[in-house]
């Protein structure tokens, strides 16, 4: 069974770099899929960050681009988010997800999240 | 980009009766030329993350119980819980895939009444 599991800190500061990690277990992120990151604000709806192919391709939300970075680590198993210059609008759950397929841009697996606080 | 708009915000169903949430698109999600409507249907539960319930507008997911079931094209797109369980209990988003970047509804919460 696929299992995704986010990681990073919890709480940083306004103007820093957010950097989380995402575990992928039970299948290889080189297995021809795409991986993404998903984010939902407390209380709030989702917004699609951005998602990578294993073989380099990244694609982001237009709206966060200048300030995201996708970027995989096959040797672990894992993919990485960094989204710089954070202010408190970027306070929410960080999904990581599995793509279905690459006829349609929809996740059929998700990492339970992990919450991000951005607070001086 | 495409703006995903359920209705209502919140529905409160007998167990045992129909849900219906509807999702509302800014701009059409069909493709003409294949037929395919490029909408999917999420449920998360509180604390868990978003699981997907249907692709493609109709094509429900491995497991997930007949009574869910997803019409529509075009603009507007339906989601119909038959006889609503009390497992059902969660907010429910669409989202679009016709377009980049994929765009979610602001989500319907199922409640029992």
């Amino acid at each position: 069974q696929l299992q995704l599991q986010e990681s990073g800190p919890g709480l940083i500061k306004p103007s820093e770099t957010l950097s989380l990690t995402c575990t992928v277990s039970g299948g290889s992120i080189s297995s021809g899929y795409f991986w993404g990151w998903i984010r939902q604000p407390p209380g709030k709806g989702l917004e699609w960050i951005g998602n990578f192919y294993y073989s380099g391709r990244t694609y982001y939300n237009p709206s966060l681009k200048s300030r995201v970075t996708i970027s995989a680590d096959t040797s672990k198993n894992q993919f990485s988010l960094k989204l710089t210059s954070v202010t408190a609008a970027d306070t929410a759950v960080y999904h990581c997800a599995r793509r279905r397929d690459d006829y349609g841009d929809y996740y059929d697996y998700w990492g339970q999240g992990t919450l991000v606080t951005v607070s001086s | 980009d495409v703006v995903m708009t359920q209705s209502p915000d919140s529905l409160a169903v007998s167990l045992g009766e129909r849900a219906t949430i509807n999702c509302k698109s800014s701009q059409s999600v069909s493709h003409s030329a294949n037929n395919n409507n490029y909408l999917a249907w999420y449920q998360q539960k509180p604390g868990q993350p978003p699981t997907l319930l249907i692709s493609w507008a109709s094509t429900r997911e491995s497991g997930v119980p007949d009574r869910f079931s997803g019409s529509g094209s075009g603009t507007d797109f339906t989601l119909t819980i038959s006889s609503l369980q009390a497992e059902d209990v969660a907010v429910y988003y669409c989202q679009q895939y016709y377009s980049a970047p994929i765009t979610f509804g602001q989500g319907t919460r199922l409640e029992i009444k």
